[in-house]
């Protein structure tokens, strides 16, 4: 159980378009779904933190007019990065805290890797 | 903000040979998980450590959360190639905060 879908896995687009990724969990609803950016050879950095049904929370330094996320149903969340540029090409990773477990529990998803050309 | 610091960056190690990466924090955890990613996937839980000087041991992976609960390290024995990869630690109750990473090869 507990198991994260991301989609796509990758992306490739041109700069100026917005591209939309999806986080689902598949066998838990998730009261809360976490975003993650990791550029190459470098840590996980968290960009926001997404509760269903209401407004993301943006970590600092992260345009939330940039990173759009939605956060509709339970077991849905999506970010989507508009007017990207070649800058925003990163490993971006969500994770998902379900219903009744424990706070501190994440499931991370298997990532999109998103270039910007 | 809470800041995770993890050293080394990277580690070189002969196969067969122990090894030991070391996560420090600023504040105090509440607890301190340990995540694995192998060149081009995704990080993969590896344990939770939530007891001061609790000790976890995974086959040939031991993992030390300090007494304070401020320092946390994993040690390797007989590493083996399938070892490879990038070990994170990360801490935080709410939001998880990583630390850079140990970035880990094998030389046969």
């Amino acid at each position: 159980g507990a198991v994260v879908s991301q989609h796509p896995s990758w992306v490739i687009c041109k700069s100026g378009t917005s591209v939309k990724i999806e986080c689902r969990s598949l066998d838990f609803q998730a009261t809360t779904m976490f975003w993650y950016r990791q550029f190459p050879k470098q840590s996980l950095m968290l960009m926001a933190t997404s509760n269903e049904g209401s407004k993301a929370t943006y970590e600092q330094g992260v345009e939330k007019d940039k990173f759009l996320i939605n956060h509709a149903s339970l077991t849905l969340s999506t970010l989507t990065v508009t007017s990207a540029h070649p800058e925003d090409s990163s490993f971006y990773i969500c994770s998902a805290r379900g219903v009744g477990r424990a706070y501190n529990e994440q499931f991370f998803g298997p990532g999109t890797r998103l270039t910007v050309l | 903000g809470q800041q995770v610091m993890q050293i080394p960056q990277y580690q070189h190690v002969q196969e067969g040979e122990d090894f030991t990466t070391y996560c420090n924090s600023s504040t105090t955890l509440s607890n301190i998980q340990w995540y694995k990613q192998r060149p081009g996937g995704h990080p993969v839980f590896l344990i939770q450590l939530v007891k001061s000087g609790e000790v976890k041991k995974q086959k040939r992976l031991t993992f030390q959360f300090g007494e304070a609960k401020k320092n946390s390290s994993l040690h390797i024995t007989a590493t083996q190639t399938t070892d490879v990869g990038t070990y994170f630690c990360a801490g935080g109750y709410y939001k998880l905060s990583f630390g850079a990473g140990t970035t880990v090869t094998v030389r046969a």
